[in-house]
């Protein structure tokens, strides 16, 4: 059974730039997540799709942050303009059902410089 | 609201000695537990879960952990570690039964396990 996919596994932009991830789940999981990890914490829910829509984004950064799950497959999160604090480690997981066990792929690490 | 709180940011232990990690979680309603763990530049992987049932719960490389609902806490632990057991270990709390959380984790800050020779 392939894993999640995610791309790039890194990135390194300018602040202001914008930049934007993709992640492809585990074939068949209903429930797709983009967490951010800063060096030194734990992962932060950002967005939470189930299918292909919005669960929670409560803790989204709405004026710079977008994500979308067309078709309720794969999908894409996006920063723009990105910030320096934006510097960190963007995971997307998915799982079978809300609250079941998640799985990760292996993480963007963005560099804002 | 739930939380976490993993109370212990390092673990320094030497090889084949046994280690425990703490956890402490916040929440007014019934949850599931995991514990994940995350090898340097990789993504986090599964270890063990607590949904229900027997409290003591087993997962993979010989680690298990303990709930303890009237003191809110998962402990994981293992009778003698590795080398390779050097690592971040999260623990992870979630509500599937209300509409409010639905499903939603959430995670602790993490602990960072280092095993010595």
């Amino acid at each position: 059974e392939a894993g999640v996919a995610q791309s790039p596994r890194y990135k390194i932009i300018e602040k202001r730039q914008s930049v934007a991830f993709w992640c492809n789940p585990i074939s068949g999981h209903a429930t797709l997540y983009w967490y951010q990890q800063i060096l030194g914490q734990g992962p932060k829910l950002l967005i939470q799709f189930q299918n292909n829509g919005v669960v929670d984004d409560s803790q989204l950064p709405k004026d710079r942050f977008s994500a979308e799950r067309l078709k309720g497959v794969d999908s894409t999160l996006k920063i723009q303009p990105a910030k320096l604090e934006d510097s960190a480690v963007y995971l997307c997981a998915s799982s079978s059902g809300l609250g079941n066990e998640q799985f990760f792929g292996p993480g963007t690490r963005l560099t804002v410089l | 609201a739930q939380s976490v709180t993993q109370l212990d940011s390092q673990v320094p232990v030497f090889e084949e000695a046994p280690v425990e990690l703490r956890c402490n979680y916040s929440s007014s309603v019934s949850v599931y537990l995991f514990w994940y763990v995350q090898y340097p530049n990789q993504g986090l992987q599964l270890l063990l879960k607590y949904l229900s049932g027997s409290t003591l719960v087993k997962g993979i490389n010989g680690f298990e952990a303990e709930f303890n609902k009237s003191q809110t806490s998962f402990h994981l632990r293992k009778p003698s570690v590795h080398i390779s057991d050097t690592a971040e270990y999260f623990c992870a709390v979630s509500d599937p039964f209300t509409s409010t959380n639905a499903g939603k984790s959430t995670f602790g800050d993490g602990t960072t396990l280092t095993v010595k020779p």
